[in-house]
């Protein structure tokens, strides 16, 4: 079946300093990976995602994800974080395009400290 | 940006009560999901809805549950008689080729 491992519950940064947030996913066919971030008591809202080509995938709020089949990884990733960027991120894949039966991560709370 | 509404945002219910979730999906999407996620757990796929039917649904989703859009505009989860192991928060999701977007989700609590 298809998943995704978030290896890390907790990632504590301090602003200004690069945050990384690391996902894994299982090999079944050619995966599209997604990453969502949840602030409190909101939804889930969309920041990227890896559907083919250019392994580097940029997104919203200065995020960025690095598709690395070799290591079957895609970690989240922003040069220099910001206070705001505490939430909830999860990681998600889907092995169809366009099919939103995604299948999600654990999550991993981030806490940037000012 | 374009939003998602689900109410009640938090659900109180009896077990054995019957509950029905609310999303009000973005305007001219064709396709809508529900998910829901067990406190502590991971986010989990439910059903998704297309063309006015079930396109898809998980093993979660047994006789007990049940979707539909009867206005064009709402979609709605329903859950006939709750148990315990139904709490959770339940997310709608309004999805256009390219991306989903997710609401802010409803808390159940089963007691």
């Amino acid at each position: 079946a298809q998943s995704v491992a978030q290896p890390e519950d907790q990632v504590n940064v301090a602003e200004g300093n690069p945050l990384t947030v690391k996902c894994t996913y299982s090999v079944s066919g050619n995966p599209y990976l997604f990453w969502y971030v949840q602030y409190p008591n909101r939804g889930l809202q969309f920041l990227l995602k890896y559907i083919t080509g250019d392994n580097l995938v940029k997104g919203s709020y200065g995020f960025e994800a690095e598709f690395n089949k070799s290591q079957t990884s895609f970690h989240l990733k922003k040069p220099s974080a910001l206070v705001s960027d505490s939430a909830l991120y999860f990681c998600a894949v889907s092995y169809t395009l366009n099919d939103y039966k995604l299948s999600f991560g654990a999550g991993t709370t981030v806490t940037v400290r000012a | 940006e374009p939003e998602v509404t689900q109410t009640p945002s938090h659900q109180v219910t009896q077990m054995g009560q019957e509950v029905i979730l609310r999303c009000v999906p973005i305007s001219n999407h064709l396709y809508f999901y529900w998910y829901r996620q067990i406190l502590g757990q991971k986010v989990e796929f439910l059903v998704s809805f297309y063309n006015n039917e079930i396109s898809e649904k998980s093993e979660i989703f047994d006789d007990q549950f049940s979707v539909e859009r009867p206005d064009g505009s709402n979609f709605t989860l329903k859950i006939r008689s709750t148990k315990l192991e139904d709490s959770a928060m339940y997310f709608c999701a309004s999805i256009t080729a390219s991306e989903a977007f997710f609401g802010q989700g409803t808390r159940l609590t089963v007691v």
